[in-house]
């Protein structure tokens, strides 16, 4: 089944202490990227990567760190995650981004809290 | 940097009735996409219209595109109770530099009482 998973899909942390969120996904598609979903501001692009070793910051790169070691993978570092971190987290791929496209597929979420 | 304004925020209608949501932006697009999310799940694409389309139909949805008002609508007929998530519209832009991110507007939340 074609999809993007992420992993874990809940975690409690305590400041500072850093973690990573795994994203994969299984479609050879080449742009990945992540959100975070905060109430009453929508979905913020945090980072995203248009291949192998291409990496950009989006609105909110703050705080956060990203890899793309392979196409189907694109990890979420928080070195020293703090409680403005706590949110929901999508993990999103997308085939091409050329235009008249960009439509993206999305994980299933992380929900983290930052105590 | 929100791009697309959702409005109304909240929308409550019965079963059978129609919904209608409206996005605004601010800068010149490629395309504009609806995306749905059930409540604190992930987004699932809708539908996508292109800068030069001014309506698409898929199903019950039905898309509008005015790009010299720049906004956008989108109509879901004969709602059902299932139709209740929140809908996004987010817009794709290449001009200006821009790498044609998806900008995220900040969500309509429908809810259809059956």
């Amino acid at each position: 089944e074609a999809q993007v998973t992420q992993n874990p899909r809940y975690l409690i942390t305590v400041t500072g202490k850093k973690l990573t969120v795994t994203c994969s996904q299984n479609m050879n598609h080449e742009y990945m990227s992540w959100y975070r979903q905060d109430p009453g501001l929508g979905l913020r692009q945090i980072y995203y990567s248009m291949n192998v070793e291409v990496t950009d910051k989006g609105d909110v790169p703050e705080g956060y760190k990203v890899s793309r070691k392979e196409k189907r993978n694109f990890p979420l570092i928080l070195e020293s995650p703090s409680p403005n971190q706590t949110s929901l987290y999508f993990c999103a791929s997308s085939p091409y981004l050329g235009p008249p496209s960009g439509t993206q597929y999305f994980g299933p979420g992380t929900r983290l809290l930052v105590l | 940097s929100q791009q697309g304004e959702e409005d109304p925020q909240a929308l409550s209608i019965q079963e059978g009735e129609n919904a209608t949501m409206n996005c605004s932006y601010k800068t010149s697009i490629n395309n504009l996409q609806w995306y749905r999310q059930n409540s604190g799940r992930g987004l699932v694409h809708l539908i996508l219209i292109r800068s030069n389309e001014r309506e698409k139909h898929s199903g019950r949805l039905r898309v509008t595109l005015d790009t010299s008002k720049k906004s956008s609508s989108l109509l879901i007929t004969a709602s059902r109770a299932a139709d209740t998530a929140s809908y996004f519209c987010a817009t794709v832009s290449y001009y200006g530099g821009s790498q044609g991110n998806l900008i995220f507007g900040k969500g309509t939340k429908l809810s259809v009482k059956p």
